[in-house]
């Protein structure tokens, strides 16, 4: 199935630094979700969006859902250990029952 | 508040050997509900979907099958079981007519 282009596909940043991430898709959505997954746990939701443009913060979190539709980025200000996992991107659209996910961005920590 | 469950945790079957995968809300009415697989280290595949009882939708033709037979229920099988079935299995809900979906702990499955 189709999936989303998720960039980077992998981080390595020292604690305290900033996060950038974005997905990108040749369709356009209605909604762009943003998930994290721990480690042999299944993926929690961080962030949802709903409207081309609107920025949204959770804590430390950003997202913003791109004005064409087609895109949607995730920054995470002043990195902690508890950040590590990999984040996935999701677009929706109304009528469709199912979510087109990235691949997938794995952050990591150096000490 | 909405909860989702998943049984077992992990499993650890021989090839060949029937499976059952349970998935059950808490918390809500009339869900879609949905079974993922995940390789390691790999993203998320859709195997089946269902927008009500006795409704199943399947993405990928495989040697596996699904079954809602309650609103809040959803259960993944398979016959015989193949060593490439291993993997990471996620089931998650949505309400109907929105698209945020909330996914449960998981079940990993282990096949030898």
């Amino acid at each position: 199935g189709q999936q989303l282009n998720q960039s980077p596909q992998s981080m390595f940043i020292q604690e305290g630094e900033d996060v950038s991430m974005n997905c990108t898709s040749s369709s356009i959505f209605n909604t762009w979700l943003w998930y994290k997954q721990d480690p042999g746990e299944g993926p929690v939701l961080l962030i949802a969006l709903y409207k081309a443009g609107e920025l949204t913060s959770n804590g430390r979190l950003t997202a913003q859902f791109g004005i064409t539709r087609k895109d949607s980025f995730l920054n995470i200000s002043a990195s902690i250990p508890s950040d590590v996992g990999i984040y996935f991107c999701a677009g929706g659209y109304f009528g469709n029952e199912k979510l087109t996910f990235g691949t997938g961005t794995r952050l990591t920590i150096i000490p | 508040s909405q909860t989702i469950h998943q049984w077992p945790a992990t499993l650890v079957q021989p090839v060949g050997s029937p499976l059952s995968l349970e998935c059950t809300v808490e918390g809500t009415s009339n869900p879609n509900l949905y079974w993922y697989r995940q390789a390691a280290g790999r993203g998320l595949q859709l195997l089946f979907y269902s927008v009500g009882i006795g409704q199943i939708s399947s993405e990928v033709p495989q040697n596996l099958s699904a079954s809602r037979p309650q609103d809040r229920q959803f259960i993944l099988s398979s016959k015989k079981l193949l060593l490439s079935d291993s993997g990471f299995y996620l089931c998650a809900w949505t309400r109907r007519s929105t698209d945020t979906q909330y996914f449960g702990p998981g079940t990993r499955l282990t096949v030898l």
